[in-house]
């Protein structure tokens, strides 16, 4: 079945890395999305990899999948206070339904 | 650059009342999601629409029907509510028919109360 699992808290240092991590089970996954959730607001698509790569860096976030573990990371450098949300791993099998995870709260503190 | 819209934003309907509830996709995109967020759970698919005909179908309630017209926005119904329903309710867009079909944009969402 389709499962996306996420760790549920992260508390790091402002100006430090973040890196949030998700598993999912799916092997037919496609893309798997980064999602950022505000509180009260809606969700952002940060950014996704596409299921051949294993790579994929955009400004301070990169992303990294390892595809045998079916392992998803997202890596924010240099975090800020703005960065402070909640973090949706997400996956689909291209055009259909995206599958997400619990999310993970990130507390950037000074 | 436009964004989906979502109205209204805020509802308060009693039990066994009715909600409508309205999505106004990105301009040029032709699919349309919805999604329910429970109070701190991660969205649940519902149901979505390609070219106005259904094209998946979540854990959508059978007291909940949807559809999308011909301006390519879509409208989720809502009947007999239950205090369970209270959530936020999320719409996405997506233009299946280009190469980025498969980025989903979200609404800024509709928080439902059921009292």
């Amino acid at each position: 079945g389709e499962d996306v699992e996420q760790s549920l808290f992260l508390s790091v240092r402002e100006g430090d890395s973040s890196v949030i991590n998700c598993t999912y089970t799916d092997s037919s996954s496609t893309y798997l999305y980064w999602y950022k959730q505000e509180p009260g607001a809606g969700l952002q698509l940060l950014t996704y990899i596409f299921s051949n790569m294993d790579m994929k860096q955009d400004q301070r976030l990169t992303v990294l999948l390892n595809k045998k573990d079916k392992h998803l990371s997202l890596r924010i450098a240099d975090t800020q206070t703005g960065d402070s949300a909640i973090y949706f791993c997400a996956e689909s099998n291209g055009y259909n339904k995206l599958i997400f995870g619990a999310g993970t709260r990130l507390a950037v503190h000074p | 650059a436009a964004g989906v819209i979502q109205s209204p934003r805020h509802l308060i309907k009693e039990k066994r009342e009715t909600a409508t509830l309205k999505c106004y996709p990105i301009p040029r995109h032709d699919t349309v999601y919805w999604y329910q967020q429970g109070p701190g759970q991660d969205p649940q698919f519902l149901i979505s629409f390609y070219e106005k005909m259904q094209s998946d179908k979540g854990s959508i309630p059978d007291r909940f029907s949807a559809q999308q017209f011909s301006d390519y926005h879509s409208e989720l119904n809502m009947s007999s509510l239950e205090l369970g329903d209270s959530a936020l309710y999320f719409c996405a867009s997506s233009p299946w028919s280009r190469g980025d079909g498969h980025e989903q944009y979200f609404g800024p969402g509709t928080r439902l109360t059921v009292t």
